[in-house]
């Protein structure tokens, strides 16, 4: 079956420090990847996605790489801001006519201090 | 515009006592939906996910039930809960190639 494997947390940096959070995936076919954020007390929220192998997702400064060669979808960030302190999930969906049939990660908190 | 809610927001429950969280779909017509289910400390899990009126597909054997009695309602149900049962519940549908999730509902069982 999908499988979804993240780094585990939780990770602390300080604010403008460099961030990358590893994912990696086993499946099927050719999945989408996502990364999804919670933050606290709020539901889940989309961040990015890519749809094909060399993809780049990007929104609010992340960005994460659809690379087949390494089943990999690691999310990266330049510079972190206090308000990007949420819970980070990496998933996937191997589409077709059950495109919300998710698998995700366990997650990854994220604590950025001033 | 497509939305998503589900509601109660917040609960807390005695063992043994009975469950119903609804989730209801609005600007869009067979969509296919889905309940995922966040216990503490771990990650989203799959519980159940409908692609019509009726039908109810089961991902994970366990204490609940779901059913679609409307197009675009979607009904995730206990008997009796749990402890093992608290846990963060979020509905989800899927349109074309885009997921959207409810708010969430937090579930606590004491």
């Amino acid at each position: 079956g999908n499988s979804v494997t993240q780094m585990e947390g939780p990770v602390t940096l300080s604010e403008e420090a460099f961030l990358t959070i590893n994912c990696t995936y086993t499946a099927t076919g050719y999945p989408s990847l996502f990364w999804y954020v919670q933050y606290p007390g709020e539901g889940l929220q989309l961040l990015l996605k890519a749809t094909k192998a060399d993809d780049k997702g990007s929104n609010k400064g992340f960005e994460a790489t659809y690379r087949k060669e390494t089943t990999s979808f690691h999310l990266e960030k330049g510079s972190v801001q206090v308000s990007d302190s949420a819970v980070y999930f990496c998933a996937l969906s191997e589409g077709g006519t059950s495109y919300g049939k998710l698998t995700f990660g366990q997650g990854t908190i994220l604590t950025v201090h001033p | 515009s497509q939305t998503i809610h589900q509601w109660p927001a917040t609960l807390v429950q005695p063992v043994g006592s009975p469950l119903s969280l609804e989730c209801t779909v609005e600007g869009t017509s067979n969509p296919n939906l889905y309940w995922y289910r966040q216990a503490a400390g771990r990650g989203l899990q799959l519980l159940f996910y409908s692609v019509g009126i009726g039908q109810i597909s089961s991902e994970v054997p366990q204490n609940l039930s779901a059913s679609r009695p409307q197009d675009r309602q979607f009904i995730l149900s206990s008997k009796k809960l749990l402890l093992s049962d608290s846990g963060f519940y979020l509905c989800a549908y899927d349109s074309g190639n885009t997921i959207y999730f409810g708010e969430g509902s937090w579930l606590t069982v004491v």
